[in-house]
């Protein structure tokens, strides 16, 4: 079955601090992987993409993230970090309806990690 | 305006009552989704419409229902609200593609007495 794993639930960085937000997932192809953010009160706004091509993904921001496919995981970076970033960041996996399709059936989410940014 | 909107914002009720949140989107997307964020949980999808005539159960369908009365509006009925129903229920839509991107509404805080 798919799953998504975020390790950490909890990180805490200084203000222009780098920052790296661990998942890894589990399913038996290559899957689709996005990562969301979550503001205080706010829903959920996408935050970067990968489905196939490079696997160094840009995202909004100023956040990328790196799928490998040995590892099983597609973290999310950032080279600076701002206070406005503090929020939860979601991971999720996308799973095609047909196994080797191209069409998204549903995501599963991973638990979120939460970030806070000291000044 | 928002594209996807949901009513309503907050929501407190008691236990044995039924409620229905509701979710509209103008983005024109054939797909629409409900889900349920607990904290320290991620999200757990309830439902999932591909269509209005294409509904399916997600992983935590129990004591929950859906109407699909239109392309651009997906309703979540608790038929008989349990407390431990209380959570931030979040609606998304999707257009049809490869790696389409799905968006979310701004979520409905639901408390059951």
């Amino acid at each position: 079955a798919q799953s998504v794993t975020q390790p950490d639930i909890h990180i805490t960085v200084s203000e222009g601090a780098s920052l790296e937000l661990r998942c890894n997932y589990s399913y038996g192809a290559t899957p689709y992987l996005f990562w969301y953010v979550q503001s205080p009160g706010q829903g959920l706004q996408l935050l970067l993409k990968y489905f196939s091509g490079d696997t160094l993904v840009q995202g909004i921001k100023g956040f990328e993230a790196e799928f490998k496919r040995s590892q099983s995981s597609f973290n999310l970076r950032k080279p600076s970090v701002h206070w406005s970033d503090a929020a939860e960041y979601f991971c999720a996996v996308g799973t095609p309806l047909v196994r080797g399709g191209s069409t998204l059936g549903r995501l599963y989410f991973g638990r979120g990690t939460q970030l806070t940014v000291w000044p | 305006d928002a594209d996807v909107t949901q009513t309503p914002r907050n929501r407190i009720t008691k236990t044995g009552k039924r409620i229905m949140l509701e979710c509209s989107q103008t983005k024109g997307h054939d797909r629409m989704y409900w889900y349920r964020q607990d904290p320290g949980l991620g999200l757990r999808l309830i439902y999932y419409s591909f269509d209005v005539k294409d509904i399916n159960k997600g992983e935590i369908s129990d004591g929950y229902s859906v109407s699909r009365q239109a392309q651009a509006k997906f309703s979540l009925s608790l038929e008989s609200a349990i407390p431990n129903q209380t959570a931030l229920y979040f609606c998304a839509t999707s257009a049809r593609g490869p790696g389409e991107t799905q968006y979310f509404g701004p979520g409905t805080r639901l408390l059951v007495l």
